[in-house]
């Protein structure tokens, strides 16, 4: 069964950095192109960053671009999401999902770990 | 640009049909979406692939209940025998250049 279990939310203020972590397990880790997806308040779905299963590419949403870095471990079947210079408008629910085989929709979801920017 | 346009209502009764649309922004009607359902406070769950001919793969444990379909620029999911459990919102999702984008959702109420 496939699991991706996020953990690293909290609070934190302004400016501020928090690290969020995916484990993964019940797949070949290594084989998935990997993505946050972030949920504000009562807001839709919002994409923030894609992996390819080698980490040979990664993308970012133009929100976030400069300020936040995805990676990946296949060793340890993780995938991370260093947040640097935190916005209020960072708050939201983050997921950690799976890239469908060999493409780019998505077909797992995790259940997600809240990030509250707040002074 | 590639915009992904949903309706941010749609209500059905119990027992009923509905029919959902996503419709792709212009000079990207062959693009392929998936589906999904988020149903209050819990995480988004995958319901399908969906190809621009109307071909679909659903995901593990999908009802059939929920079926896929296209024309043209439209992207649809149909749900069948609505029960109160699929009242949640709906999402489409594609990949473009180096991006994904996400429809703005539908709210499903079940009447």
């Amino acid at each position: 069964e496939v699991q991706l279990v996020e953990s690293g939310g909290g609070l934190v203020q302004p400016g501020g950095s928090l690290r969020l972590s995916c484990a993964a397990s019940g797949f070949t880790f290594s084989s998935y192109s990997m993505n946050w997806v972030r949920q504000a308040p009562g807001k839709g779905l919002e994409w923030v960053s894609y992996i390819s299963s080698s980490s040979s590419l990664i993308y970012y949403a133009d929100s976030v671009k400069g300020r936040f870095t995805i990676s990946r471990d296949s060793a340890k079947n993780s995938l991370s999401l260093q947040m640097n210079s935190l916005r209020d408008e960072d708050t939201a629910v983050y997921y950690c999902a799976r890239g469908i085989t060999g493409g780019t929709l998505l077909n797992y979801w995790g259940q997600g770990t809240l990030v509250t920017v707040s002074s | 640009q590639l915009v992904l346009t949903q309706s941010p209502s749609a209500s059905a009764s119990l027992g009923a049909s509905v029919k959902l649309t996503c419709t792709l922004s212009s000079g990207h009607s062959n693009y392929v979406i998936a589906w999904h359902q988020q149903q209050p406070e819990k995480g988004p769950r995958y319901l399908m692939k969906l190809n621009s001919d109307g071909s679909h793969s659903k995901g593990d444990g999908i009802p059939d209940r929920f079926s896929g379909s296209s024309s043209g620029a439209e992207r649809y999911l149909t749900i069948s025998s609505l029960q109160s459990e699929d009242e949640a919102d709906y999402y489409c999702q594609t990949w473009g250049t180096g991006m994904m984008v996400f429809g703005g959702g539908t709210k499903l109420t079940v009447l």
